[in-house]
């Protein structure tokens, strides 16, 4: 079974609204840690928040939030105010603590495009 | 300044040969890892390393190998044991840590890999 699941492919927002790309994800480990990282066209994986599976309140890094629905295993990575440089893949990633030691496993990723 | 250097970006491998990707970095990181990108797809881990001298399996890891000598250095060599070797390596580092650990894992700009 997928432990990541990104259902859109490809999401499309205009420059500065606010655009929500989903992420759902499955493990019986009550310890675990959730990222997302942005790969702009150059290939580089950038970092963007993380959310601890008993943080309480959800991750915010300025433009972006997590929207974490621990019942429902989704975390959700917010955008506000989208810029045309937020055009790259996005892939959120989970580390689980019991059985997984310090390594990710990534999602197949989103692709957002922001129009001018 | 600090980062995670991959060299070349480019790499061409001819039929039979062994090709070996560097990754260097100078973040004082114990753990390493490589992964796998293929077109369209996440990132699959192939092998990490969470301290010198030693290093574990990822998902993929036949037809490759990996040693850890230096606490900077990873380096990944795809052997002719890979029969598809044509992907983005994309190498990362971090604390050691799992579960609720942060640990965000850094990552460089990536090698292509082409076959002739």
């Amino acid at each position: 079974a997928q432990k990541i699941t990104q259902t859109q492919p490809g999401m499309f927002v205009q420059e500065k609204e606010a655009v929500t790309l989903d992420c759902t994800y499955d493990t019986s480990d009550p310890s675990y840690g959730l990222f997302w990282y942005k790969q702009p066209s150059s290939g580089e994986m950038i970092f963007l928040i993380y959310q601890g599976s008993y943080d309480q309140q959800n991750a915010t890094e300025g433009r972006y939030s997590l929207n974490f629905q621990k019942a429902r295993k989704s975390a959700n990575l917010v955008i506000s105010a989208s810029q045309l440089g937020d055009s790259a893949m996005y892939f959120c990633a989970m580390r689980e603590g019991r059985t997984s030691g310090s390594r990710l496993t990534f999602g197949e990723g989103t692709q957002l495009t922001v129009n001018p | 300044d600090g980062g995670i250097t991959q060299s070349p970006k480019y790499l061409f491998r001819k039929e039979g040969q062994n090709v070996t990707l560097s990754c260097e970095q100078n973040l004082n990181h114990d753990a390493m890892y490589w992964y796998r990108q293929d077109p369209g797809q996440g990132l699959r881990l192939i092998y990490y390393s969470q301290i010198v001298n030693d290093f574990q399996k990822g998902d993929i890891a036949e037809g490759y190998s990996v040693s850890r000598e230096k606490k900077e250095s990873f380096p990944l060599t795809v052997t002719s044991a890979q029969k598809n070797p044509t992907a983005f390596y994309l190498c990362a580092s971090s604390t050691p840590g799992a579960g609720l650990a942060k640990n965000i894992q850094y990552f460089g700009a990536g090698t292509r890999l082409s076959v002739l």
